[in-house]
């Protein structure tokens, strides 16, 4: 079983819709949750981090953390071809933990 | 520029030959990452520095990689006599010791190795 799970995609969606891209993990003892957008051939940016159990709203960017269900969500609305990209999520395996594991990232695609 | 720097961003060297690349972090932060990714996969990390402390290794990072950050600064990370395996993006990231912040890692362009 992988660590962080994404599902590849691609995700393809109408401009102005929301996109919804989900991550799991495994490891019940992670503290930290990470989205991160890269475009082809770039490195990853950070968009959106969250701590703690609920929502963490961002502008078009809501980060949703269940913990009971190792479930980490990003919500983006009003989607724009800009954010095609791949989405990468990341955990912090244990508290304070030094190193960010990631999953193999979910493909966005908004189309015009 | 304040974000994290990497130099080279472009590396072709043929097999047997040594690397180093080179990463200046965000000048506040203390800590340091690097990371590999390859094509349709996600970073994967290598080492981890705390000031000029290398504190962890991750079990990929095998005895021809070896990582400096002498002075708490910039770091390097050499890969001696290079495989076809070795190919692929090298990320630097640095993130500011704070507490949770601590992990909230920026990552600079990357050094894309290609070995022939």
């Amino acid at each position: 079983q992988k660590e962080v799970e994404q599902n590849s995609g691609p995700l393809s969606v109408p401009e102005g819709a929301i996109a919804s891209l989900n991550c799991t993990y495994s490891d019940r003892g992670s503290q930290s949750f990470f989205w991160y957008r890269q475009y082809s051939g770039k490195s990853p940016e950070l968009i959106m981090f969250i701590y703690s159990n609920g929502d963490k709203e961002d502008g078009r960017f809501t980060a949703q953390l269940n913990k009971a269900s190792q479930y980490v969500s990003l919500l983006i609305r009003d989607s724009q071809p800009s954010d095609s990209a791949t989405y990468l999520c990341a955990v912090t395996p244990m508290e304070y933990g030094n190193k960010l594991v990631f999953g193999a990232g979910t493909i966005l695609r908004v189309k015009s | 520029d304040t974000g994290v720097s990497q130099n080279p961003r472009h590396k072709i060297t043929k097999r047997g030959q040594n690397v180093t690349f080179r990463c200046d972090p965000i000048s506040e932060h203390n800590r340091l990452y690097w990371y590999r990714q390859t094509l349709g996969q996600g970073p994967e990390f290598l080492t981890y520095f705390q000031n000029e402390a290398q504190l962890e290794k991750s079990r990929l990072l095998s005895d021809r990689f070896s990582a400096e950050r002498p002075k708490g600064s910039f770091s390097t990370l050499e890969i001696q006599r290079t495989e076809q395996g070795d190919s692929a993006m090298y990320l630097c990231a640095s993130s500011l010791g704070l507490r949770q912040s601590a992990h909230e890692q920026y990552f600079g362009p990357g050094t894309r190795l290609t070995v022939t």
